[in-house]
């Protein structure tokens, strides 16, 4: 059983381009939820997808989007990219995403911004 | 709002002793807690939830953790330390007030093992 894949692994990018990550969640799962998490930190919630549909955001302004496919699968867009963006992104699924609900994490995508 | 505090942003311990990990909670409703762990250049993985049936729930590897109210605590124990243990510890609360699974985490405290 795959868990939750995420692509790339690593990634470098120069201040004001864009970047674009990637996520597969585990199997049977259909939420998917992205975290930010910076280093020495906490991870950060940034939204979370279901049913095709932004239905939560945390503190993330709108340079921050993404998108969910009808295969569950999901991508989260950087646009303007700044400096500060720089940390691991982690992909988390769930099924249904009620608040009882276990994520299950993928590896994350490490993003540096230069 | 909820929110969660780790107390200790790093812990060290000798092989074999007692593993002791503070969380504090902050919650007006009672809370779904976690606690993952996160091994370098690794994702996070589950070792235990709270969900509001027994207060002292079991994990992975060995940990434990204790669910008191009064103390708005959530403690992770391992009563004896292994090497392969040296990681990152985070603690999270489920974010009620949406209604859905979106995690808050404390700010994760780094434990050593030394020999």
């Amino acid at each position: 059983d795959a868990g939750v894949t995420q692509s790339p692994t690593h990634l470098i990018k120069t201040r004001g381009q864009q970047v674009t990550l990637r996520c597969s969640p585990k199997s049977g799962h259909d939420t998917v939820s992205w975290y930010q998490q910076a280093l020495g930190q906490g991870p950060q919630f940034i939204f979370q997808y279901y049913e095709e549909e932004e239905r939560q955001r945390g503190n993330f302004p709108d340079r921050f989007s993404g998108h969910q496919f009808p295969n569950y699968s999901s991508e989260l867009n950087v646009n303007a990219l700044l400096l500060g963006d720089s940390a691991l992104y982690l992909c988390a699924s769930s099924s249904g995403g009620v608040v009882t609900d276990t994520q299950y994490f993928g590896p994350g995508t490490r993003l540096t911004v230069l | 709002a909820q929110s969660v505090t780790q107390l200790g942003s790093h812990v060290s311990v000798s092989e074999g002793a007692l593993v002791l990990l503070r969380c504090n909670y902050s919650s007006s409703v009672p809370p779904y807690l976690f606690w993952y762990v996160q091994y370098p250049n690794q994702g996070l993985q589950l070792l235990l939830k709270y969900t509001s049936a027994a207060t002292l729930v079991k994990g992975i590897n060995g940990f434990e953790a204790e669910f008191k109210k009064s103390e708005t605590s959530f403690h992770l124990t391992k009563p004896s330390a292994h090497m392969s243990d040296a990681a990152e510890y985070f603690c999270a609360v489920s974010d009620l007030a949406g209604g859905y699974n979106k995690l808050i985490f404390g700010a994760g405290t780094r434990l050593a093992v030394h020999p």
